[in-house]
């Protein structure tokens, strides 16, 4: 079956630092996606990042970065000089046949 | 760019009440589209995925039921509310030249 799992329930930095959201996935699919979602207070699930499996490069929007590390099932998301907007649920996810599993998520906490 | 549109924002309805949830696509065709509902402080669950219109898989038995009377239309309905129905249902579509989006969300408290 395909998991994901985010092993940090909660963290918290200051603004302006660099904050590393971790996340593996267990699959034996060779072509799926990845994606991080971030959940603000107001609930709405906003699209952070996305990854192809079959890219090697790894793909980044703004201040947002993630590691892809395909052999290491592994997907971590960077966070560059945090906002206090970027506090929020992250959620890693898994895509592949129609099937979106998700991660339990990352509280994350941007102190001023 | 694709929009899914959700309604209504919030929804109090007493045990035992009909539901319908209505959720609308705009700006792509032929869309998958996705129903999910998040307990609090959780992650989602997926209850029911359309690949077409009238094709709907459920994938946890339950009180409700999903339909797709047009393409750009997935409807979420319960015949009769239980308590354990509440919380928040999101309408999500996945389009090949999208990707993967989520409407606002309904947040449902059955009384």
């Amino acid at each position: 079956a395909q998991t994901v799992t985010q092993s940090q329930p909660e963290m918290s930095v200051q603004e302006a630092e660099t904050v590393t959201l971790s996340c593996t996935y267990d699959t034996s699919e060779n072509n799926y996606y990845l994606f991080w979602y971030k959940q603000p207070p107001s609930r709405q699930m906003i699209l952070v990042i996305r990854q192809e499996a079959y890219k090697q490069q790894n793909a980044t929007e703004n201040r947002f970065s993630v590691n892809f590390q395909k052999a290491a099932k592994s997907f971590s998301l960077k966070i560059s000089d945090s906002q206090l907007g970027d506090t929020a649920m992250y959620f890693c996810a898994f895509y592949s046949n129609y099937q979106l599993i998700w991660g339990a998520g990352t509280k994350l906490i941007i102190k001023p | 760019s694709q929009t899914i549109h959700q309604w209504p924002a919030t929804l109090v309805q007493p045990v035992g009440s009909p539901l319908s949830l209505e959720c609308t696509v705009e700006g792509t065709s032929n869309p998958n589209l996705y129903w999910y509902r998040q307990a609090a402080g959780r992650g989602l669950q997926l209850l029911f995925y359309s690949v077409g219109i009238g094709q709907i898989s459920s994938e946890v038995p339950q009180n409700l039921s999903a339909s797709r009377p047009q393409d750009r239309q997935f409807i979420l309905s319960s015949k009769k509310l239980l308590l354990s129905d509440s919380g928040f249902y999101l309408c999500a579509g996945d389009s090949p030249n999208y990707g993967y989006t989520f409407g606002s969300g309904t947040r449902l408290t059955v009384v």
